[in-house]
């Protein structure tokens, strides 16, 4: 079975500032991919950054950028620089080949950009 | 990219009556749509996964009878919450694979208030 986990219910940080939200997760797969979604208020699921677990090179999306560690099982992700449209509820997720293509989620993080 | 158009957004319906809950790929083919429940505050629950042509899986624990799921075309896929009561009210999103871009695309929810 895969599980995803978020250890961080809730953050607040400074507008401006940097901040990075934790996520491990376990598979026994070896191709898989990972995903950060954002969810603001209107409840819109969005996703932020996706990485595939066969690249070694951790993506980046303007602001936004991951730190994988595949042999650790973690996928943090880093927003610098962050703005007040940046508060949402952050979902990490899992996508195995052999999960029948469901995606198993996080418990998710509120996150709460302080102007 | 792949859109997936989620009707109603917001519906109120009274007890003992039925709520279809629409989903529909505008520009790409879903022949897998995933639906979720979500309650306040807390992460996306499976419910169910709907496949053209067949017949719906539903999760552990999720009422095939009252949550009835038809997924009649590749590009509609229907949620239907029967003889709804107000333990029903919550948010229902639905989401399908987006293949060529190895992700997901979600509808926008439907919140549901049972009276």
């Amino acid at each position: 079975a895969q599980t995803v986990t978020q250890s961080q219910p809730e953050m607040s940080v400074q507008e401006a500032e940097t901040v990075t939200l934790s996520c491990t997760y376990d598979t026994s797969e070896n191709n898989y991919y990972l995903f950060w979604y954002k969810q603001p208020p209107s409840r819109q699921m969005i996703l932020v950054i996706r990485q595939e677990a066969y690249k070694q090179q951790n993506a980046t999306e303007n602001r936004f950028s991951v730190n994988f560690q595949k042999a650790a099982k973690s996928f943090s992700l880093k927003i610098s620089d962050s703005q007040l449209g940046d508060t949402a509820m952050y979902f990490c997720a899992l996508y195995s080949y052999f999960g029948n293509e469901k995606l198993t989620f996080g418990t998710g993080t509120r996150l709460t950009i302080i102007p | 990219g792949a859109v997936v158009s989620q009707h109603p957004s917001r519906v109120i319906c009274k007890s003992g009556t039925s709520v279809k809950i629409e989903c529909r790929s505008l520009d790409f083919q879903a022949t897998t749509m995933f639906w979720y429940r979500q309650f306040p505050k807390q992460s996306l629950m499976l419910m169910a996964t709907s496949n053209e042509g067949s017949k719906a899986t539903y999760e552990q624990g999720v009422e095939k009878d009252k949550f009835l799921i038809n997924h009649a075309s590749l590009t509609l896929s229907t949620l239907t919450v029967t003889s709804a009561h107000p333990e029903d009210s919550s948010f229902y999103i639905c989401s399908a694979p987006d293949r060529d871009n190895y992700g997901y695309t979600f509808g926008s929810g439907t919140r549901l208030t049972v009276v």
